[in-house]
């Protein structure tokens, strides 16, 4: 699986878009790219995922560019209940049997 | 709709007990899996099994035993507990097809004294 890499840390204005950064520059054509976070004393939460088109559910969209070297993820009215750190992760999984590997994430802080 | 289910929520384990992790799940899902989060940490892939009856070796399975008797439930066994043990556990399952989504529980805060 591709290496990502995201900032540390971002803080967003409640009401707000929030656009978190994802570098994946060495990703291969069959990796897709997913998101997920976990909130604080939570367990992770899956938000999105695509492979190189945009992508937009009821959480948030992605934007994928069109080398695919890296993405955005966009929360488009931040809450405070969107507090928690974001991971940003590229699978290679024909299959739904895949082990997730998270790395140190983006904490997002939204703030009143 | 309760989603993957982990009990108990905490627990003080002193060195040497054992003790069984619960994970059930009622989305009908194939797919299960025992993550450890050591604080600070990403995920760490203890076991994983494919269906009932089959369980399979993780990155981190050493210390830990599973076992798979229904689609639903999806126990982690610790059998001498060690101080190197303590971490938060995280159970979680998916369905069969490609690129599905991974659902979690809320998680085991484990501490080993």
């Amino acid at each position: 699986d591709a290496k990502t890499t995201q900032p540390t840390s971002m803080d967003c204005a409640e009401g707000r878009a929030a656009n978190l950064p994802c570098n994946h520059s060495t990703i291969s054509g069959n990796e897709y790219v997913y998101w997920y976070r976990q909130i604080h004393s939570q367990g992770p939460q899956y938000i999105i995922h695509g492979l190189k088109n945009n992508e937009t559910n009821e959480m948030a969209s992605l934007i994928i560019t069109e080398d695919r070297k890296s993405s955005t993820l966009i929360l488009p009215h931040a809450t405070l209940r969107d507090t928690a750190v974001y991971y940003c992760i590229a699978i290679n999984s024909g299959g739904s049997n895949y082990k997730l590997t998270f790395g140190k994430g983006t904490l997002l802080t939204v703030n009143p | 709709n309760a989603g993957v289910t982990q009990t108990p929520k905490f627990r003080i384990l002193k060195i040497g007990q054992s003790m069984t992790l619960q994970c059930t799940q009622d989305m009908n899902h194939n797919y299960m899996y025992w993550y450890r989060q050591d604080p600070g940490m990403g995920l760490k892939l203890i076991y994983y099994s494919v269906g009932a009856g089959i369980t399979d070796k993780g990155e981190v399975p050493n210390g830990y035993n599973v076992s798979r008797s229904t689609t639903e439930d999806f126990p982690l066994r610790l059998e001498l507990a060690a101080p190197s043990q303590t971490s938060v556990y995280f159970c979680a399952s998916t369905r069969p097809g490609e690129y599905q989504p991974q659902h979690f529980g809320d998680g085991t805060r484990l501490s080993i004294l």
